[in-house]
């Protein structure tokens, strides 16, 4: 099974301040028609996850342009711009190049 | 709008089953392949089983759940169920239906709770 493996695990951050959050799998996400099937989630206390970006830099929609994804091969990595109070909560990564099973990381908690 | 809305959840003892079930709406579900993952309490998310489009013909699980877990759907009822027996403490968790590969669209949950 490929490993999703997530840093920081516990991320304080100041409003208005960037946030970055890296994912590294255990082996390349890159599948051979061409495509990287990594996908973030936000999971906002007390409620269920939310898909916010697909294929590593794809935002869904109505996702703030301030989420931004990056990365390639086994290394990416999840930014915010300028974190709002609304951008509390767990952020996870997930693998589905490489399936079954679905993985995912740990889970970043990020917190003001 | 993509809605998904699972019940069934609730106490049951060691060793019991239970059934969840998720409805889905908003969306051509015939169409759509779907799957279980489950979140216990506090921790990360975990990936049960996966069922295909259509009449459901592929299904697959996680190692930790495969022979007691059984996934189906019911598309004239836009829905999908999982079957939960020999049932341990290790069980415990919010359960989620999801819809297709990248996981695009999630119920709020349901809670099961596996105690004596």
């Amino acid at each position: 099974d490929v490993v999703m493996t997530q840093s920081p695990l516990s991320l304080p951050v100041t409003l208005g301040q960037p946030a970055s959050i890296s994912c590294n799998s255990s082996q390349s996400l890159l599948y051979s028609d061409g495509n990287t099937y990594l996908n973030w989630f936000q999971q906002r206390p007390g409620q269920s996850p939310r898909r916010l970006i697909y294929k590593v830099s794809n935002r869904d929609s109505g996702v703030p342009d301030r989420f931004s994804g990056s990365g390639s091969g086994t290394d990416f990595t999840l930014k915010i711009s300028r974190v709002e109070a609304e951008d509390v909560g767990v952020y996870f990564c997930m693998q589905a190049t490489h399936w079954p099973p679905f993985t995912f990381g740990q889970g970043t908690k990020l917190e003001i | 709008q993509v809605q998904l809305v699972e019940s069934g959840g609730g106490l049951v003892k060691p060793g019991g089953s239970l059934r969840l079930s998720c409805v889905g709406s908003g969306f051509t579900f015939r169409d759509s392949y779907m799957n279980w993952i489950r979140q216990a309490p506090g921790k990360g998310l975990e990936w049960l089983s996966y069922i295909s489009s259509g009449s459901g013909s592929f299904t697959y699980y996680a190692e930790s759940v495969k022979g007691r877990f059984t996934v189906s759907r019911d598309n004239a009822k836009n829905s999908l169920y999982l079957q939960m027996n020999s049932l341990t403490a290790e069980d415990t968790a919010v359960y989620y239906c999801a819809r297709d590969g990248s996981l695009t669209s999630w119920g709020q949950g349901t809670l099961v709770t596996v105690s004596s």
